[in-house]
């Protein structure tokens, strides 16, 4: 199975800042990987497709990068509604697997 | 708006059968796309169990596969279904519904809202 590292596991950041996160697969995934994000007792929700592809709906603060091995998702300026765990998951191959998230606070 | 809603039994005992159904809704599963099966626990975070196309064909993780009874559909009812046996304390997590992709099993844009479901007797 390919193996998805997040870092970090956790991060504060002040309301309006940047934050970014990034996710390291363990073989070339080309542009196959999605970051979702998670509130407590929901569902994930796809906020990235393809590593750079904004999901319909997902404001324009999310952003994606990276091919390969090496991929990153930030959020341009904090709002108090991202405080989430963000997790990262490849599917160029069988079984898609994901990172083991991020959690996010609020400084 | 496509919506899927899980239901099945919140409790199962050890070395019986997982049953869960998945009713979507606003979308006819005959249609496309796959619909799949993702776990959730704190020991193992988020795991693919299986997916399985509107044709009926079927993909499992490996790692589950020998107790993954089946992923069906239920073209009448527009739903689709896990059974997974047997179970142990193991396989206690929330388990989601979710459609995949048109032409992929990865890309899960839809989601029920999760089923907690505990093994133990």
């Amino acid at each position: 199975d390919i193996q998805m590292t997040q870092s970090p596991s956790s991060l504060s950041a002040s309301i309006g800042g940047r934050v970014t996160i990034t996710c390291q697969a363990s073989q070339d995934i080309s542009n196959y990987l999605n970051w979702y994000q998670q509130k407590p007792g929901k569902a994930p929700k796809l906020l990235i497709y393809d590593a750079s592809n904004l999901q319909t709906g997902v404001p324009s603060r999310f952003s994606g990068s990276g091919s390969g091995t090496d991929f990153s998702f930030t959020i341009s300026s904090l709002q108090p509604e991202d405080i989430a765990i963000y997790y990262c998951q490849q599917y160029d191959q069988i079984p898609p697997t994901f990172g083991r998230g991020t959690k996010l606070e609020i400084k | 708006q496509v919506q899927l809603q899980e239901s099945g039994p919140g409790l199962v005992k050890p070395s019986e059968t997982l049953s869960l159904s998945c009713n979507v809704s606003d979308y006819s599963i005959r249609s496309g796309y796959y619909w799949g099966w993702i776990r959730q626990s704190p020991g193992k975070g988020l795991e693919w169990i299986g997916s399985i196309y509107n044709t009926g064909s079927t993909y499992y993780n490996p790692s589950l596969k020998s107790r993954v009874i089946t992923i069906s559909l239920d073209m009448s009812k527009n739903q689709f279904s896990l059974k997974l046996s047997p179970v142990t304390a193991a396989d206690t997590a929330v388990y989601y519904c979710a459609r995949g992709g048109l032409s992929t099993i990865g890309l899960f844009d839809y989601w029920g809202q999760g089923i907690l479901v505990t093994v133990s007797s």
